[in-house]
């Protein structure tokens, strides 16, 4: 892929409440969009991820939908928690192993 | 059992000097890589290795060198270390026949005074 958009920045969140990320790119051969989550001074780990031969995939609180022909795709939390906090990055690639992320978007879940 | 490792955690150093940063994978994954990640959190490929073989070269300063001994091991040899090359960088490994799931090491942060 080339560029990936990602909006918001930052999102302040009430706990309980859903969060919604949205990504949008430009290669139209991108196939493959991960979801990872970076704690404070941790390392990116792997939340989600979706194919795309499938618009839509659930993991419990967590859920990817995919519009291809828009090319943009969203990460829905739900019932969120405290520790949901952190920087979520969006992700793509054609195919090629080489990934190319989004800006993040620091996810605040407030008491 | 740490997955992919990364020595040192922390490095300080001042401009001009020349250091390296070891990584290691124990999945048993053939690519492995190299990310630079900013102080604005942007997440940035600059290497990539396949079997030992040079697969991504991104567009970085020829002074970054990195090495592959063999498929489970990636250093990254920095010479003239600049004020700009301040940053956490991270490694990552990838079996590339098992989809495109990416496994990232602890970071090593890099300060250049």
């Amino acid at each position: 892929g080339e560029n990936v958009e990602q909006h918001p920045s930052t999102l302040s969140v009430q706990e309980g409440d859903s969060a919604v990320i949205k990504c949008t790119y430009s290669d139209s051969a991108s196939n493959y969009f991960p979801w990872y989550k970076q704690e404070l001074g941790k390392r990116p780990q792997l939340i989600i991820d979706i194919r795309s031969n499938v618009g839509e995939k659930k993991d419990q609180r967590i859920a990817v939908t995919l519009n291809k022909t828009a090319k943009h795709f969203s990460l829905h939390i739900t019932e969120t928690q405290p520790e949901d906090s952190a920087v979520y990055f969006c992700a793509e690639t054609g195919g090629g192993n080489k990934l190319t992320f989004g800006t993040g978007t620091q996810l605040k879940v407030e008491l | 059992d740490t997955a992919v490792s990364q020595t040192p955690k922390y490095l300080v150093t001042q401009m001009g000097n020349d250091k390296s940063i070891k990584c290691e994978q124990n999945l048993g994954h053939d690519t492995m890589y190299w990310y630079k990640q900013d102080s604005k959190k942007f997440l940035k490929i600059m290497f990539s290795y396949n079997n030992k073989e040079l697969i991504i070269n991104e567009t970085v300063p020829n002074r970054f060198s990195p090495k592959s001994p063999d498929k489970a091991h990636l250093n990254l040899h920095i010479n003239s270390l600049e004020l700009g090359d301040s940053a956490v960088y991270f490694c990552a490994s990838s079996q590339r026949d098992r989809g495109f799931e990416q496994y990232f090491g602890p970071g090593t942060r890099l300060t250049v005074t």
